[in-house]
C-alpha cells in the first residue's frame, strides 16, 4: 500500500532559526495536505497542493510540492515560539481519495 | 456551524466490553474518516466512508466496525476492546479542499 515517509521526526530549534520538514511518497499523489497539531490538540488543516511544482505561501509558512508529485516540503522562516507542535503531511491518492498520513514532526523552539 | 463533534471525550473500557464512538459534522461532507493516534506512529486510517450506504476499510481496520445510515453521523464500534486498542481516536470530515478533525476520544482499555 502507498507510504508516506516523513523526516525528520523531531527538530529543536532557536527562536528565530528556521526550519522545514520534508515528505517523501512511494506512490504518485493526487494531492498533498499539511496539519499542524498543538500538544493535546487535534490535527488543523494548513493547506492542500494539487499541482506538480506547486509553492504556497501562508505568511512564514512556505509550502512545496514536487514534479514528480511524490513528495513535497514545509519551510518556517524565522520560527516563533507559536510555531511549536508537531507537522504532519498527509498524502491523498487512489480511486477513493484515501489520505496517508506521515509520522510527523515534532518542532521545538527554544526563547 | 459545531463542525465536527466527538463523544465522548474520554473512556475506560475493560478488556472484552464493547462500545461506540459517535462523530457527527454540520458541513454536509460526503467523505468521513476515523483515525487512530499512537506515539511515534502518526495517524492512521481504521475507516472511512465516501457517502451515506458506503464505507471501506483503512490501515488498521481489524476490531473495529463502521455504517453510514446518514450523511452527519459515522460511528465507531469497538466489537470486543483490547489493550492493543487504548488510542487516541480522531474523526474527521472533509470536502474536495479541506479537512476538518474532532477534539478526539481519549480511550484506555485495561
Amino acid at each position: 500500500g502507498q507510504q508516506v515517509m516523513q523526516i525528520p521526526q523531531y527538530q529543536h530549534v532557536q527562536e528565530g532559526e528556521d526550519f522545514t520538514t520534508y515528505c517523501n511518497s512511494s506512490t504518485t499523489l493526487s494531492n498533498i495536505q499539511w496539519y499542524k497539531q498543538r500538544p493535546g490538540g487535534h490535527p488543523v488543516f494548513l493547506i492542500q497542493l494539487v499541482k506538480s511544482g506547486e509553492v504556497k505561501k501562508q505568511k512564514r509558512l512556505t509550502f512545496q510540492f514536487g514534479e514528480a508529485k511524490k513528495n513535497s516540503s514545509l519551510h518556517i522562516t524565522a520560527t516563533q515560539t507559536t510555531d511549536v507542535g508537531t507537522y504532519f503531511c498527509a498524502g491523498v491518492s487512489g480511486g477513493y481519495q484515501k489520505v496517508t498520513f506521515g509520522i510527523g514532526t515534532k518542532l521545538q523552539v527554544i526563547p | 456551524n459545531a463542525g465536527v463533534t466527538q463523544t465522548p471525550k474520554f473512556q475506560v473500557l475493560k478488556t472484552g466490553q464493547s462500545m461506540t464512538l459517535q462523530c457527527a459534522q454540520d458541513m454536509n461532507h460526503e467523505y468521513m474518516s476515523w483515525y487512530r493516534q499512537d506515539p511515534g506512529m502518526g495517524l492512521r486510517l481504521i475507516h472511512y466512508s465516501v457517502g451515506a450506504g458506503i464505507t471501506d476499510q483503512g490501515e488498521v481496520p481489524n476490531g473495529y466496525n463502521v455504517s453510514r445510515s446518514t450523511t452527519e453521523d459515522f460511528p465507531l464500534r469497538l466489537l470486543s476492546a483490547a489493550p492493543s486498542q487504548t488510542s487516541v481516536y480522531f474523526c474527521a470530515s472533509r470536502s474536495s479542499y479541506e479537512q476538518y478533525f474532532g477534539p478526539g476520544t481519549r480511550l484506555t482499555v485495561t
